[in-house]
């Protein structure tokens, strides 16, 4: 079924410091992505998403483009905050469309 | 303010007991599911229920049940047939049209001693 992939983590960067997260999907079609984020002790919440082929999308400073060509869709921030530490999870459609399914999770941890 | 209560945050049960976890919305959402979270594993569907009174299982269904009497209602119950019960269970709701967007709650620890 369709499924994505997260790089594993955790990752520690310094305040300040460029984030990258991997995401890649396998899916038949392009089905839209997203990205959520879950603090600690708390649930999911929607951080962006990308509905079609080579939107970007965006949200508190944090960003990330579907690009069909290499199945990605990789979250990024220019300038990350000890506040955006957190589980970021990338997830698509299940294949019914009902539910999503999620990938492993990917742990940030950011130091002052 | 609209949302998802899930109660209790934090519960403690003996094996061989069954426990049932609530979740109340009030956001008016049809949709309504079942995850849960292990360390190093993400999250996975237990159960999925699309309207009232009827449901659907997802990826690990076995070990726990499900109802959907109420729209605004969709307790887990995990009964002592699921192997390994310990897990951080999350519950989620979706408005009618809106594809993959889910909104959760803040989760239910359960452990099992």
């Amino acid at each position: 079924g369709d499924s994505v992939t997260q790089m594993e983590g955790p990752v520690t960067l310094s305040e300040e410091a460029f984030l990258t997260i991997n995401c890649t999907y396998t899916a038949t079609g392009y089905p839209s992505l997203f990205w959520y984020v879950q603090y600690p002790g708390e649930g999911l919440q929607l951080l962006l998403k990308a509905t079609k082929a080579d939107d970007k999308g965006s949200n508190k400073g944090f960003e990330a483009t579907y690009r069909k060509e290499t199945t990605s869709f990789h979250l990024e921030k220019g300038s990350v905050q000890v506040s955006d530490s957190a589980v970021y999870f990338c997830a698509l459609p299940s294949n019914s469309g009902y539910a999503l399914n999620f990938g492993k999770g990917t742990s940030l941890l950011v130091t002052p | 303010d609209g949302g998802i209560t899930q109660s209790p945050k934090y519960l403690f049960r003996k094996e061989g007991q069954n426990v049932t976890l609530s979740c109340e919305q009030n956001l008016n959402h049809d949709a309504m599911y079942w995850y849960r979270q292990d360390p190093g594993q993400g999250l996975r569907l237990i159960y999925y229920s699309q309207i009232v009174n009827d449901f659907q299982k997802g990826d690990i269904a076995e070990g726990y049940s499900v109802s959907r009497e109420k729209k605004e209602s969709f307790p887990l119950t995990v009964t002592s047939a699921q192997k390994n019960p310990t897990a951080f269970y999350l519950c989620a709701s979706r408005p009618q049209g809106a594809t993959g967007e889910l909104f959760f709650g803040e989760g239910s620890r359960l452990t099992v001693l």
